[in-house]
């Protein structure tokens, strides 16, 4: 069945250290992939997408490559910020009739001054 | 515009209670999931509406757990004879097949908690 594997955190990171939280996916088809994020005390927010082999998904400096050939998807941002701070989840939409997510368990990102 | 809302916030109630959560979707998101956050786990899928279509119910837990939506509109989930393990943030989200990407909007969740 489909499924989701990401990086187990915590991950804890200076203020402008580079970033990559590891995202790979079993699914059939061609599904979509998203990443959310959870600030603390909010809700999921939609961080980026990609919906085709190849293309990058990109929002407030993170950006993701839908890689067909290694089935990954992971999470990068140049320069972190403490604002970054947060929980990172990495989904696949199943291309099937439901189009239910199916989610990583999340990687929780600490960013210290 | 406005966003998915749930409501209550928090909730918390005695084990072998009945809870009802409430979600009101984004207007004319067709599509409404109900997913489950529990301490140290990912989120897992409970049940999705879709039109007039019959719901997928293929993630609820149990036969304690049920929801129904009426109107296309409004979800309520009912749990039905808390257990301690019930206990977690329950979360709505709603899309548009228009979107063509099926991008999924959030609530903010329900915790609730059974004591």
């Amino acid at each position: 069945g489909n499924s989701v594997t990401q990086m187990e955190g915590p991950v804890t990171l200076s203020e402008e250290a580079f970033l990559t939280i590891n995202c790979t996916y079993t699914a059939t088809g061609y599904p979509s992939l998203f990443w959310y994020v959870q600030y603390p005390g909010e809700g999921l927010q939609l961080l980026l997408k990609a919906t085709k082999a190849d293309d990058k998904g990109s929002n407030k400096g993170f950006e993701a490559t839908y890689r067909k050939e290694t089935t990954s998807f992971h999470l990068e941002k140049g320069s972190v910020q403490v604002s970054d701070s947060a929980v990172y989840f990495c989904a696949l939409l199943n291309a099937g009739n439901n189009r239910k997510l199916i989610w990583g368990l999340g990687t929780s990102l600490a960013v210290n001054p | 515009g406005a966003g998915v809302s749930q409501s209550p916030s928090n909730k918390v109630t005695e084990k072998g209670k009945d809870v009802e959560l409430r979600c009101d979707p984004i207007s004319g998101h067709t599509a409404l999931y109900w997913y489950r956050q529990s301490l140290g786990q990912g989120l897992e899928f409970l049940i999705y509406f879709q039109g007039n279509s019959a719901p997928d119910k293929s993630g609820l837990p149990s036969d304690r757990f049920s929801a129904e939506r009426t109107g296309g509109s409004v979800s309520t989930l009912t749990i039905q004879r808390t257990q301690q393990e019930d206990s977690a943030v329950y979360l709505c989200a709603s899309s548009s097949p228009g979107s063509g990407i099926y991008e999924q909007y959030f609530g903010p969740g329900t915790r609730l908690t059974v004591t």
